[in-house]
């Protein structure tokens, strides 16, 4: 059971580029999350979804998009990327029945110089 | 806007010796639940214990325990019989019920270290 899935692990950008972070689970979750963690701080919510077709704005949105085609993935774009768009970045899901229980991914290490 | 405030940002501790971590938080909600996670160097989110609003009874996971205070909005994690795996990076964060599941709202952390 590979859980929650987040590709690549690591990238490096140049200021005003765009890519895409990828997340995949294979629970069946309804619910799924990205959030990101600046060096020495907690995670802060960017966008979520609870459905396919369905996503919200987070905490902090700027910068970022979010698509939910299917149940099992929910990419995360970063269009110009920004020296402030350094972070980790972790992709977590949930069923709601599990009660407030999520399931991270590794996360992945961006940086934008 | 529920806020979750860590006030000590480094911690230490010997090895086989009990430390306690602080939290407090802020919400207007009544039903929501609190959460301690563990985040090793390998940067890893491990849940470490998780603790009902509702529930009156303080949550125990083994070595872990809570003192969960929710008139004082207050949920402390005590770690008993230290190890030198506990040494990480600690996060209290605060989630609320229904659609707000897995919306979690965290603090800035606390480093741990174990010592031998």
């Amino acid at each position: 059971n590979a859980g929650v899935t987040q590709t690549p692990k690591f990238r490096i950008l140049k200021i005003g580029q765009s890519m895409t972070l990828q997340c995949t689970q294979d629970m069946n979750h309804n619910y799924m999350y990205w959030y990101r963690q600046d060096p020495g701080m907690g995670l802060k919510l960017i966008y979520y979804s609870v459905g396919a077709g369905i996503t919200d704005k987070g905490e902090v949105p700027n910068g970022y998009n979010v698509s939910r085609s299917t149940t099992e993935d929910f990419p995360l774009r970063l269009e110009l990327a920004a020296p402030s768009q350094t972070s980790v970045y972790f992709c977590a899901s949930i069923n709601p029945g599990q009660a407030g229980e999520l399931f991270f991914g590794e996360g992945s290490r961006l940086t934008v110089l | 806007a529920q806020t979750v405030t860590q006030s000590q940002p480094e911690m230490s501790v010997q090895e086989a010796e009990t430390v306690t971590l602080s939290c407090t938080y802020d919400t207007s909600e009544n039903n929501y639940y609190l959460f301690w996670y563990k985040q090793p160097p390998s940067r890893q989110m491990i849940l470490v214990i998780r603790q009902e609003a509702y529930k009156q009874q303080n949550a125990t996971e083994n070595r872990f325990s809570v003192n969960f205070q929710k008139a004082a909005k207050s949920f402390s994690l005590k770690i008993s019989d230290s190890q030198l795996g506990d040494t990480a990076m600690y996060f209290c964060a605060f989630g609320g019920s229904g659609t707000s599941y897995g919306k979690l709202t965290f603090g800035q952390g606390t480093i741990l270290t174990v010592h031998p």
